[in-house]
């Protein structure tokens, strides 16, 4: 069970806008900042999206995130083919057991 | 250029022992926090430890007593040392580097920019 909670499926047509969700709590998600991962077939995860909406060099401004209290979104506009993808959420979070980073489950991106 | 790669990982028994590297390039290790974080078998991402600069390592409750992470400065590298392994343990591995922001309240705010390709860990009699 992970600690942030994501769709286990997302789906959209060529060109369409689909958002993800993520849900956690004030330990993590509400008092930290949301980075976005995107995870292609046997690849290594890739950083899409850090501090909520800061996009790194390199990632298209297709890719949007937003934040708002204890959730996270993560838009994509224009949705390509190439967008077919697990997508993960992550925040740190500041538990009492001491920080740690936390993850949601993942959800898989089909692009029909 | 920046890159990470973890190596070390293989078929090992249950109650057995194994160490990750994972070499930096383009990058100093004591300079950043880094974590590993590691996926089963079609499972998600599951955070596992990591080190700050200054030293102080974290660990995720699966791995507390048993995993130690560690780096080496002069060979810019990170370990993680896995003992008392258990079949919960196969995963893919991955090594990553921890980059901060300074938020407008003047807070870093944390997030793994660089990651490794992984190597596979696989527990098994």
């Amino acid at each position: 069970q992970s600690v942030l909670t994501q769709p286990p499926s997302a789906s959209g047509t060529p060109g369409q806008r689909v958002t993800i969700s993520c849900s956690g709590s004030s330990s993590n998600i509400g008092s930290n900042t949301v980075n976005w991962y995107q995870q292609l077939p046997g690849t290594a995860p890739k950083l899409l999206i850090y501090s909520n909406n800061q996009r790194p060099s390199g990632v298209p401004d297709r890719f949007s995130g937003s934040k708002s209290g204890t959730s996270a979104s993560l838009a994509i506009s224009g949705l390509q083919s190439e967008d077919e993808a697990d997508y993960y959420c992550a925040a740190w979070d500041d538990s009492l057991n001491g920080p740690k980073w936390v993850f949601g489950g993942g959800t898989k991106l089909t692009v029909l | 250029e920046v890159q990470l790669v973890e190596t070390g990982g293989g078929l090992i028994q249950p109650g057995g022992s194994l160490r990750l590297s994972c070499a930096a390039s383009g990058f100093t290790v004591s300079s950043n926090y880094m974590s590993w974080v590691r996926q089963a078998p079609g499972k998600g991402l599951e955070w596992v430890s990591v080190i700050y600069s200054g030293g102080s390592t974290y660990y995720a409750d699966s791995v507390k007593g048993r995993f130690t992470i560690s780096r080496d400065n002069s060979k810019n590298t990170l370990y993680l040392q896995m003992n008392s392994l258990r079949a919960e343990d196969t995963a893919v591995y991955y090594c990553a580097r921890v980059n901060a922001v300074r938020g407008p309240d003047y807070y870093y705010y944390y997030y793994m920019d660089v990651w490794g390709k992984g190597t596979t860990v696989t527990v098994s009699s």
